[in-house]
């Protein structure tokens, strides 16, 4: 299996711009999370999803950001307007139904730097 | 608010000796607490877990102790070696939330040769 796949995995873009980061899950998971990554938060969980429908977003920063999924093999986390305090690492990952929380697979991240 | 509280923030250990890296949890509904590694430009990947049920589990190099008592666990690794330097994460879920996990902040593991 290819597992998480995320792109890109870098970016930088200035303050102001929307960036979309895209991610698709391991074929037959049906559990999608995004968290992202600091050095002063450590691990956080935005939004995750089940069968394509979010089940808690309650980690979502603001307005400023949207996470959909389209189908069960795509997803997307936008942030427009892009800050600089949303420079990160953004990993998406995926899980297949039934192993409660135990084979959860991460991405390789996207590396956002908002200048 | 942070559910689980991990220590050390940085550790450094000589070749061949033991890695113990701590971690500490309030809510008692948790019941599944695996550990991560991560190594620089990867993901965070599925290292040992445990549920509450046992005091410790093994895996090769790799030991949690868990003391449900206290609500806190811990990873061992023994005979550590420099490929072990990565961070380590630890987390706990809760089974009416299937799926989210709660992490501690990491330990940055370094591992002398």
């Amino acid at each position: 299996d290819a597992g998480v796949i995320q792109s890109p995995r870098h970016e930088v873009t200035e303050m102001g711009q929307e960036v979309t980061l895209r991610c698709k899950p391991i074929s037959g998971h049906d559990y999608l999370f995004w968290y992202r990554q600091t050095m002063m938060r450590g691990l956080e969980l935005l939004i995750y999803f089940n069968n394509n429908v979010p089940i808690d977003d309650s980690g979502m920063p603001e307005d400023r950001f949207s996470a959909k999924m389209p189908n069960a093999s795509f997803s997307t986390l936008k942030i427009q307007p892009s800050e600089p305090r949303d420079s990160a690492v953004y990993f998406c990952a995926s899980m297949p139904t039934g192993t409660g929380g135990s084979s959860i697979y991460f991405g390789e991240g996207s590396w956002l730097t908002v200048v | 608010q942070q559910q689980v509280k991990q220590s050390p923030q940085s550790l450094i250990v000589q070749k061949g000796g033991i890695s113990i890296i701590n971690c500490a949890y309030e809510n008692t509904a948790f019941d599944y607490f695996p550990w991560y590694q991560q190594f620089p430009g990867k993901g965070p990947a599925l290292l040992i877990a445990i549920r509450p049920d046992v005091s410790e589990k093994k895996e090769g190099r790799f030991t949690i102790s868990f003391n449900k008592s206290a609500k806190q666990f811990s990873l061992h690794i023994m005979d550590s070696q420099p490929g072990d330097s990565a961070t380590y994460f630890c987390a706990a879920r809760r089974g009416s939330t299937l799926g989210r996990l709660y992490f501690g902040r990491g330990t940055q593991l370094t591992v002398w040769p």
